[in-house]
Order: structure tokens, then C-alpha cells, then sequence
């Protein structure tokens, strides 16, 4: 069974960082792009960016270059998502997703890690 | 980037009765060399990660019920649930894959009547 497990809630505040996780379990990590995707509260789902981990080739959406860092080892077959200095607009949830292969949608998700910075 | 919106924002619909719900691109999603579309729908329950339904447009994941079907081409395409379920309650999400950066519709929230 496909599994990704993303780590746990967080509440910080303005200017700190801050690096979530995803761990992927049950398929060939190494040949599936996962990609991140947030949730505004009561809001829609935006793709931020995704990430290949066999040789860890990363795409951004523009809207998100510069603000976020996407990265992976391979090695625990797990990707990160990080911030170096937060900002109360960052609040959200934040999916992690699978790939498919062929099609490119996303098959496989994440339980989500809600990430809040109090203004 | 291709912009995808959906109408409508919401919609109550009986129990048992049709839901359908249109999702428009800002380009064709079309593929030329396979003749497909890049088109994903995803439900999204309350308090739930998104769930992949439907992709290339009409073609259903694994494990989805019959009830739910897409169709359309192009720029054009609709989510149908031929018969509502209490558990259908969710919002419903359409995805062009046609490319980075990915986008998505903003949503259409389903209810019962």
C-alpha cells in the first residue's frame, strides 16, 4: 500500500524557520515525483512546487520561487518543505502527493501538516 | 498558467438525485499525440486530504464508484455523480496536468437537499 506519512502540526512565529517533512512508503520512491501543495484555510489548492527524488531535479511554481525550498533524501525516502523566515500569510495546510506516471495527477496524498504563524 | 474555473461555487442536490458540476481551462487540455485530456477530478471530504477521482478526464482511479463520471475535451469538462450519496458530501476539485506550473479549479462544494 502507498503510504505518505507527513510530520506533525506546527506553531510558529513571524521570521523563524521551519522544515516539514513526507515519507513515502510502499512503491519505488526514487522513480515518482512528489510534489507540495497548500490549503489556505477554507480556501483551494494551490501547487507549490514538486521534486524528483532519484536525482532531486525540483520545480517551482513561480508564484512560490524564492519563498519556499523543496528538497529530498532519498536515502529515508523522504521530501522536505522549508521556510527560512515565516510569514503570517504562510498559515496552511500543507499536502504532500504523489505523481503518477504517466498522467501526471496525483494519485497518492499525504494527511496534511498545518503549519500556523500568529500575526 | 492555465486558469481553471469551475461552476458552480456550490450546489444542493436530493439524495439520489444527479449532480454536475463544469470545469473550464483558459487553454486546451488536449493531447494531440495520445488524444487525451489532461484533466484530473479530486474529492475533498471534510477534515481529509484530496482524492483523486477521475483522470485523463473520464477515466476512473481504482476503486471509484460507477456513479461518478467525466466527460468533455478541450477546454470544456464535467464532473457527474449520477445518483448522490450522503457520503459524495465534499468539495470536488478539477486539475489541468497538463504541465507546470499545475493548477486547479477553486472548488464546488456539494450538499444535500
Amino acid at each position: 500500500e502507498v503510504q505518505l506519512v507527513q510530520s506533525g502540526a506546527e506553531v510558529k512565529k513571524p521570521g523563524e524557520s521551519l522544515k516539514i517533512s513526507c515519507q513515502g512508503s510502499g512503491y519505488t520512491f526514487t522513480t515518482y515525483w512528489i510534489g507540495w501543495v497548500r490549503q489556505v484555510p477554507g480556501k483551494g489548492l494551490e501547487w507549490m512546487g514538486d521534486i524528483y527524488p532519484r536525482d532531486s531535479d525540483t520545480r517551482y511554481n513561480p508564484s512560490f520561487q524564492g519563498q519556499v525550498t523543496i528538497s529530498a533524501d532519498k536515502s529515508i525516502s523522504t521530501t522536505y518543505l522549508q521556510w527560512s523566515s515565516l510569514k503570517a500569510s504562510d498559515t496552511a495546510m500543507y499536502f504532500c502527493a504523489r505523481h503518477t506516471v504517466d498522467s501526471d495527477c496525483f494519485d497518492s496524498w499525504g494527511q496534511g501538516t498545518l503549519v500556523t504563524v500568529p500575526a | 498558467d492555465i486558469v481553471m474555473t469551475q461552476s458552480p461555487d456550490s450546489l444542493a442536490v436530493s439524495l439520489g438525485e444527479r449532480a454536475t458540476i463544469n470545469c473550464k481551462s483558459s487553454q486546451s487540455l488536449s493531447y494531440i499525440s495520445n488524444n487525451k485530456n489532461s484533466l484530473a477530478w479530486y474529492q475533498q471530504r471534510p477534515g481529509q486530504p484530496p482524492k483523486l477521482l477521475l483522470y485523463w478526464a473520464s477515466t476512473r482511479e481504482s476503486g471509484v464508484p460507477d456513479r461518478f463520471s467525466g466527460s468533455g475535451s478541450g477546454t470544456d469538462f464535467t464532473l457527474t455523480i449520477s445518483s448522490l450519496q450522503a457520503e459524495d458530501v465534499a468539495v470536488y476539485y478539477c486539475q489541468q496536468n497538463s504541465g507546470p506550473p499545475y493548477t486547479f479549479g477553486q472548488g464546488t462544494k456539494v450538499e444535500i437537499k
